[in-house]
């Protein structure tokens, strides 16, 4: 069975400062990975995901995370952050087409001047 | 229509009553997901729905939720004899082909159940 775990529930940061938001991930087998973004009063959005080939996938709004196998990570990141970011960040994983979407509990990212 | 659609977007029932909450997904996709999102948790999985196979059903808490999908479509998600424990956000997302493309949200159902 697959699983996410996303350690940090909160992650406090001040604006144009550095990030990175953390995933784990458990499985035997070959794995996709998403993150997911949800800002307030707003439904799910995709930020990017990791199918497969560059290990380094770039998304929208400046964000990028790396794919590292044998860590079994998929950690976030944007190099500076700005209050707009400031929003509930989620990690998913799943292992192919018949495999269901496992989410993370979530982290959020609170940004402040 | 342009996106997933659920509705109601509210709903507060009493405790022991039955509720249905229907998705609407985007046309073509053959993927549906149900979640719940509760206060501070994060997105619990409760069913997915891909193409003609058998649902995935592991993520229903009790015997007390079941769903189906009609025509391949429309999604219902029914929740009999409402505990309080029940009140959380249920989402609906559809994907075109399964959990390895984007996953597309609706805005959600607020139940509470008092």
């Amino acid at each position: 069975a697959q699983s996410v775990t996303q350690l940090d529930s909160q992650v406090p940061v001040f604006e144009e400062a550095p990030v990175e938001l953390r995933c784990n991930y458990s499985s035997s087998v070959s794995v996709y990975l998403f993150w997911y973004v949800q800002y307030p009063n707003q439904g799910l959005q995709l930020l990017l995901k990791y199918l497969s080939g560059s290990t380094l996938v770039k998304g929208i709004n400046g964000f990028e995370a790396e794919f590292n196998k044998s860590q079994t990570s998929f950690h976030l990141r944007k190099p500076s952050v700005h209050i707009s970011d400031t929003a509930e960040y989620f990690c998913a994983v799943s292992t192919g087409t018949a495999s269901k979407l496992t989410f993370g509990t979530g982290t959020r990212l609170q940004v402040t001047l | 229509g342009a996106g997933v659609s659920q509705s109601p977007s509210n709903k507060v029932t009493e405790k022991g009553k039955d509720v249905e909450l229907r998705c609407d997904p985007i046309s073509g996709h053959t993927a549906l997901y149900w979640y719940r999102q509760s206060l501070g948790q994060g997105l619990e999985f409760l069913i997915y729905f891909q193409g003609n196979s058998a649902p995935d059903k592991s993520g229903l808490p009790s015997d007390r939720f079941s769903a189906e999908r009609t025509g391949g479509s429309v999604s219902t998600l029914t929740i009999q004899r409402t505990q309080q424990e029940d009140s959380a956000v249920y989402l609906c997302a559809s994907s075109p082909q399964g959990a390895n493309t984007e996953a597309f949200f609706g805005q959600g159902t607020r139940l509470t159940v008092v």
